[in-house]
């Protein structure tokens, strides 16, 4: 599985779109990008994952470079619910051997 | 109720202490999963299991135990518990319905673990 690399820190203003970039230079054609965040030691919640195409839901956005070896998720309207630890995540496994790096600490400032 | 629901929430024991931490599910996945975390870190796996009859172990299991009692059901055990086992634990669901090749976890609150 690719090895990814995020910033380990980022702030945002409340209402303001929150982007969060992940490096995944070694990603092969058959790895999902996932997204998970993780509110103050609760349990990590999905965000969203994407393959090739740019992915939306209720939560996030999700853009992946034509090369695939970066993404950005994409919080439209911070909101201070939204302070959390960030975690992108690239793998092949379909059996959930996700592994998790330390994550971007995202905190959304009034 | 939750999806996924984690027992104790925390504990506090002393070395040498046989520990179980227990995880059911109300989503009717077939995956569970046990995953530690320590501070300031990302989580790491320590057993997985894909259906009742199915156990492996992740990248950390040494020291640590599993039962899948049934397809709701997934225990994590701490045969003799010692200090560097201090952690947060995590279980996990997914479901194998409709798999794309994604999988997609639902986790559980946390069960926070002290060994003295």
């Amino acid at each position: 599985d690719a090895k990814t690399t995020q910033p380990p820190s980022m702030d945002c203003a409340e209402g303001r779109a929150a982007n969060l970039p992940c490096n995944h230079s070694t990603i092969s054609g058959n790895e999902y990008v996932y997204w998970y965040r993780q509110i103050h030691s609760q349990g990590p919640q999905y965000i969203i994952h994407g393959l090739k195409n740019n992915e939306t839901n209720e939560m996030a956005s999700l853009i992946i470079t034509e090369d695939r070896k970066s993404s950005t998720l994409i919080l439209p309207h911070a909101t201070l619910r939204d302070t959390a630890v960030y975690y992108c995540i690239s793998s092949t496994d379909s059996w959930g051997k996700l592994q998790f790096g330390a994550g971007t600490q995202v905190v959304v400032t009034p | 109720d939750a999806d996924v629901t984690q027992t104790p929430r925390n504990r506090i024991t002393k070395t040498g202490k046989r520990i179980m931490l227990e995880c059911s599910q109300t989503k009717g996945h077939d995956r569970m999963y046990w995953y530690r975390q320590d501070p300031g870190l990302g989580l790491r796996l320590i057993y997985y299991s894909f259906d009742v009859k199915d156990i492996n172990k992740g990248e950390i299991s040494d020291g640590y135990s599993v039962s899948r009692q049934a397809q709701a059901k997934f225990s994590l055990s701490l045969e003799s518990a010692i200090p560097n086992q201090t952690a947060l634990y995590f279980c996990a669901t997914s479901d194998t319905t409709g798999n794309s090749g994604a999988n997609v976890l639902t986790f559980g609150a946390g069960s926070r673990l002290t060994v003295l």
